[in-house]
């Protein structure tokens, strides 16, 4: 198995306050990615990054932000938790995403509760 | 920009009984296109991918999917399923732009009955 851990993996919080979830590897990838999962949609990207202090919008970004100082960290921030925000969070890694296409590995998740 | 419908949100079937899974896609340039498990409070795993040459391709675990260009789809198949089997699938696309963002669809959900 690919070396993601995320922390925490269960949460459960108030609507209002910030929350920051962990997504940390030991593969030394490049790419790293937030995905939230709900039923019926799927998985969905929140944001990306393609290196470090290198980030992108994802397609369910707002209300989200992250931030990645370290190769091996990726945080995402809920500055203001909403009951919208109660879902499965899912980090995922590739090593490259310029030449051809690389696999993404899945960390094993975070269930968030927003009450 | 790129889509994916998953045409079943369940599926029930009977052990040792075939299953299909039915995917298509929509999108404007040459994707590829994956197929993920997820077992029961676990993450997400690939069971096959297709990139290019043969539009058969096989993955793990006894699963095989086509791609169908002309009718823009890429349905899982297994002959004959196992309880193991039980899971939620998701079918995934990516245009292989720079970053290997995927697009997923809203999953199917298989339950094998013995």
């Amino acid at each position: 198995d690919a070396g993601i851990t995320q922390s925490p993996r269960h949460k459960v919080t108030e609507t209002g306050t910030p929350v920051t979830l962990r997504c940390h590897q030991t593969e030394n990838h490049r790419y790293m990615y937030w995905y939230r999962q709900d039923p019926g949609h799927g998985l969905r990207l929140i944001h990306y990054s393609y290196g470090v202090k290198d980030t992108d919008k994802g397609e369910v970004s707002d209300g989200y932000s992250v931030s990645r100082s370290k190769t091996e960290d990726f945080l995402l921030t809920l500055e203001s938790a909403t009951s919208s925000q109660t879902s499965v969070y899912f980090c995922a890694i590739s090593e490259s995403g310029t030449s051809g296409y690389n696999e993404q590995f899945f960390g094993p998740g975070t269930r968030l509760t927003v009450l | 920009a790129q889509s994916v419908t998953q045409l079943d949100s369940q599926v029930p079937v009977f052990e040792e009984a075939p299953v299909e899974l039915r995917c298509n896609y929509s999108s404007s340039v040459s994707v590829y296109l994956f197929w993920y498990v997820q077992y029961p409070n676990q993450g997400l795993q690939l069971l096959l991918k297709y990139l290019s040459g043969s539009t058969l391709v096989k993955g793990i675990n006894g699963f095989e999917a086509e791609f169908n260009k002309s009718q823009t789809s890429f349905h899982l198949r297994k002959p004959s399923v196992h309880i193991s089997d039980t899971a939620e699938y998701f079918c995934a696309v990516s245009e292989g732009a720079a970053g290997n963002k995927l697009t997923f669809g809203g999953g199917t959900r298989v339950l094998v009955k013995p």
